[in-house]
Formats: structure tokens, C-alpha cells, sequence
């Protein structure tokens, strides 16, 4: 099962938005709506930002937001600010109790 | 609160075994799945496989089938993950991560345990 390809930087100013693409394919992302996005700071465990492409867990910033495009998933965060900065993971379910991640995407504020 | 919290780091020589836990508290231990995570320094987020605590059930991916066995302890509510035949290319930080079940996504996650193999 190969990675979903994510951008390996984006950056943007704060208050600017930015997004982030995940593509797999139809056997993935493509194939059921269950992408999530997971956060994570240095040194730390990922963080749930994310599920089921578009759902916001309790707690996490209406500024994230999640959609998806045949087989291509996107994170947007509006309103950047400095506390986003960090690295961020697609994941999709692939077959049968597998799950594939992204390559990981390097969010840094200008 | 939800926590999962992992042993401490481990070094280990090629060839060697290494075994570490992740003990569950703040819900009810059998009715949620958990999942085993791997990062190597510098590197994504790799899956491992799912151990399903009801039953002990347990998937592994292809990568890991043979030298792989995830196990839990109902008593204590701890899953473990021993990944034998340790090589350097499994230096790497192991994250347990709970899932219920038909949920898709991994909520909370456990702390981290870095595994060292060298020589």
C-alpha cells in the first residue's frame, strides 16, 4: 500500500488561509468517506484535527476544515496562526483493517 | 480522562526483540480498537496493524506479518506490541491510538516510545 502524496511544505502569513491536497486513490481516498487529518508538533503524538473528511472533533478550531474530490482530500486552515505550525498527516482507510497515511505536509507561518 | 500511556524507551540489538505496552484508562477497555503507529526519525507516520481488545483479535500488515504479535491484559487494560528480528530501519517512535470501533480515525494517541536499534 503506497503513502498518499501530500505536498512536503506550505506556508503562509498569519490570518492568510492555506490548504493542503492528500491524493490516493480509489481504493482509499477515493473509495469511502473517511479521511482524517492529524496535527502534530515536534516531539509530539499526532493530534485528531479531522474525520471523515469534513467532521471537526470537540475542541479543535473552526478555523480547520476538511473536504474531498473523487480521490484527492484537502485540509484548509483559515486565519493562519503561529500555534498551527507543524507537521500534518492524511489517512485514509485503504482495504481491510489497513490504513494508509500521507507523506506528511510541513505547515510553517511566515 | 481518555489516556493511553506507553512504556519507556528501549535500545536493542540487531536481531533482538522489543516489547512495548500501552495501558488504557478512563473507558472501558474492550469496547474500542487499538492500532500501533510507527515514525522513523525524520520520517511520516507508518501503520502498523490493529489489536481488538474484545477478542484479541489482531491485522497486521504485510510489512510486519511474521515478526509481529500484538497482545492485551483485560486485568490491566494494556495492549503490547513486540516486533521482533530488530533491525536499524526500525529505529523509530511507537504510538498506540484508539479507534472505536467503525470509526476510521485515531483519537487519542498514546505519548510515543522511541525504540534504538544499534549495535
Amino acid at each position: 500500500q503506497s503513502a498518499l502524496t501530500q505536498p512536503a511544505s506550505v506556508s503562509g502569513s498569519p490570518g492568510q488561509s492555506i490548504t493542503i491536497s492528500c491524493t490516493g486513490t480509489s481504493s482509499d481516498v477515493g473509495s469511502l468517506n473517511v479521511v482524517s487529518w492529524y496535527q502534530q508538533h515536534p516531539g509530539k503524538a499526532p493530534k485528531l484535527m479531522i474525520y471523515e473528511v469534513t467532521k471537526r472533533p470537540s475542541g479543535v478550531s473552526n478555523r480547520f476544515s476538511g473536504s474531498k474530490s473523487g480521490n484527492t482530500a484537502s485540509l484548509t486552515i483559515s486565519g493562519l496562526q503561529a500555534e498551527d505550525e507543524g507537521d500534518y498527516y492524511c489517512c485514509s482507510y485503504a482495504t481491510t483493517y489497513t490504513y494508509v497515511f500521507g507523506t506528511g505536509t510541513k505547515v510553517t507561518v511566515l | 480522562q481518555v489516556q493511553l500511556v506507553q512504556s519507556g524507551a528501549e535500545v536493542k540489538k540487531p536481531g533482538a526483540s522489543v516489547k512495548v505496552s500501552c495501558k488504557a484508562s478512563g473507558y472501558t477497555f474492550t469496547n474500542y480498537f487499538l492500532h500501533w503507529v510507527r515514525q522513523a526519525p525524520g520520517q511520516g507516520l507508518e501503520y502498523m496493524g490493529i489489536i481488538r481488545p474484545g477478542d484479541g483479535s489482531t491485522s497486521y500488515t504485510q510489512k510486519f506479518q511474521g515478526r509481529i504479535t500484538m497482545t492485551r491484559d483485560t486485568s490491566t487494560s494494556t495492549v503490547y506490541m513486540d516486533l521482533s528480528s530488530l533491525s536499524s530501519e526500525d529505529t523509530a517512535v511507537y504510538f498506540c491510538a484508539r479507534e472505536q470501533e467503525r470509526d476510521f480515525w485515531f483519537d487519542p494517541w498514546g505519548q510515543g516510545t522511541l525504540v534504538t536499534v544499534s549495535s
